[in-house]
C-alpha cells in the first residue's frame, strides 16, 4: 500500500515555543492531506484539510493562527503548532489520499506525539 | 451531519474465535467506507475499503460488509489471533464532501 511518513514521531518542547510536524507521501502524490488530533482513548478529530497550493480548510473550533498548515508540494504538508502550551500536548496524525487513484482510499502516517512542558 | 458509531467499545475473546465488529452511520449517502487498525501509540493501518456500490470486501481473514440502506457495516475476523489485538476504527466519507467521519473504535483483545 501507499506509504505516508510523519516526522518527528515524538517531540518534547517548552511552553511558548513552536513545533513543526512534517507529513510526506513517499510513493504517491497527494493534492489533499488531512490533519487529525487524537486524545487518549478517543477517536480522531479532524483539525484541517490541507490543499496543495492553496489555503487549508480548518474545522470549526480549530485556531488557524495556532495551527499553521502549509501544503507546499504534492508530497509534503506541514503542521506548525505555534506558541505551544501544555494543553496542546496530544497525538497528531496526518493522512493522504493518492491523487491518481480514484478509489478514495486514505493512508495514514505513524503519528507524532507532542508533549509541551 | 454524519455520525458514526461503533459497537462494542471493547471486546475480549479467546484465540481462535470468529468475531464481528459493528459500525453504523446516520447518512446513507456515502462515497465509501474504510476500516482501519490502530496499535497503541501508532498511526492507522488501512484494512479494507468498500465503495458505495459494493457490498463486501475480503482480505485474508478479514471480511467487511456494507449495507447502505440500513447504515451499517461489519468487519468479520475469522480465527482470531493475539496479533489481531488492536483498536479497529471505521471511517465514512460522505458523498460530495472531502471529509471522513470516524467512529470511536472497538478495542479488541485476543487472549492466547
Amino acid at each position: 500500500g501507499a506509504v505516508v511518513s510523519q516526522h518527528p514521531s515524538r517531540v518534547i518542547c517548552k511552553s511558548g515555543t513552536s513545533v513543526k510536524i512534517e507529513c510526506r507521501s513517499l510513493d504517491f502524490q497527494a493534492t489533499t492531506m488531512f490533519w487529525y488530533r487524537q486524545f487518549p482513548k478517543q477517536s480522531l478529530m479532524l483539525m484541517a484539510t490541507s490543499n496543495e497550493g492553496s489555503k487549508a480548510t480548518y474545522e470549526q473550533g480549530v485556531e488557524k493562527d495556532k495551527f499553521l498548515i502549509n501544503h507546499a508540494s504534492l508530497t509534503l504538508s506541514t503542521l506548525t503548532v505555534t506558541s505551544a502550551h501544555p494543553e496542546d500536548s496530544s497525538f497528531y496524525i496526518c493522512s493522504a489520499r493518492p491523487t491518481s487513484a480514484n478509489t478514495g482510499e486514505l493512508f495514514f502516517g505513524e503519528g507524532s506525539r507532542l508533549t509541551v512542558l | 451531519k454524519q455520525e458514526v458509531t461503533q459497537i462494542p467499545a471493547a471486546l475480549s475473546v479467546p484465540e481462535g474465535e470468529n468475531l464481528v465488529l459493528n459500525c453504523s452511520f446516520t447518512d446513507s449517502a456515502i462515497y465509501n467506507l474504510q476500516w482501519f487498525r490502530q496499535d497503541p501509540g501508532k498511526g492507522l493501518t488501512s484494512l479494507l475499503l468498500i465503495q458505495s456500490s459494493q457490498r463486501e470486501q475480503t482480505s485474508g481473514r478479514l471480511n467487511a460488509s456494507l449495507d447502505k440502506s440500513s447504515g451499517r457495516s461489519t468487519l468479520y475476523i475469522a480465527a482470531s489471533q493475539p496479533g489481531d489485538s488492536a483498536t479497529y476504527l471505521c471511517a465514512v466519507r460522505v458523498r460530495g464532501f472531502n471529509k471522513f467521519y470516524f467512529g470511536s473504535g472497538t478495542k479488541l483483545n485476543v487472549k492466547p
